[in-house]
């Protein structure tokens, strides 16, 4: 499978503690999204990096939320001390830009339930 | 975070008819992109539009970018009951302090009656 892979696909989750998620982009893909969707809404934007580097962080992404990409391959995204209203679904995109424009590709999503 | 205005929220038709969805914003996007997403996966490319005025399809689909590029619409011809599930328009602006955000539509949820 080629496509951006993320793990874990589903996270419950006492509040209080910490969670981890994994993301893998596509192969040689530059771009690294993260987004976050609850049920009813588009995908809103958290993070994105160009190879390791963060270049723009949403407000919604409060201090207890860190994304990482170490070696600008694959990334994490770290909530702490979790609350009830972090609960929703987690998606990891990556996009390579191209001749014709910015593509950008999803995974299958991690969702957090948060108890 | 801003949303783009997608409509119709839902439609409900039956099997063989065609369907027409759009998107508008108050701002220019340099790319539109439609997804679509079924329950508990993440959203899947249908259509990546850079071009204004751009026409492009993808089987049944067709979808255009507007030539002001603050609209774009997506037409699904002959529905199967396999097009059910959520489409959403998503844009993108690359330049200034918003490079890499994709703003989406809240999605229109597509019932297809056999």
């Amino acid at each position: 499978d080629t496509g951006v892979s993320q793990d874990p696909r589903h996270k419950i989750t006492k509040r209080g503690q910490n969670v981890t998620f994994r993301c893998d982009p596509i192969s040689e893909h530059n771009r690294l999204y993260w987004y976050r969707q609850t049920l009813g809404q588009g995908p809103e934007f958290l993070t994105y990096f160009q190879n390791e580097a963060q270049l723009e962080k949403s407000r919604l992404l409060s201090d207890r939320f860190s994304a990482e990409r170490p070696k600008g391959s694959f990334s994490t995204l770290e909530i702490q001390r979790t609350e009830q209203g972090d609960s929703a679904m987690y998606l990891c995109a990556s996009s390579s830009l191209g001749f014709s424009g910015n593509t950008i590709y999803f995974g299958e999503g991690s969702w957090l339930t948060v108890v | 975070g801003q949303q783009l205005n997608q409509s119709p929220q839902s439609m409900f038709i039956q099997e063989g008819e065609d369907v027409s969805m759009n998107c508008t914003s108050s701002s220019i996007f340099n790319t539109w992109l439609w997804y679509k997403q079924d329950p508990g996966e993440g959203p899947v490319l249908l259509i990546a539009l850079y071009k204004a005025g751009e026409l492009t399809s993808n089987g049944r689909l067709t979808a255009q970018f507007g030539i002001t590029r603050k609209d774009s619409f997506l037409n699904i011809s002959a529905s199967i009951p396999s097009d059910v599930g959520i489409y959403f328009c998503a844009g993108l602006k690359e330049r200034g302090s918003t490079l890499g955000r994709l703003y989406f539509g809240r999605g229109t949820q597509l019932t297809v009656w056999p």
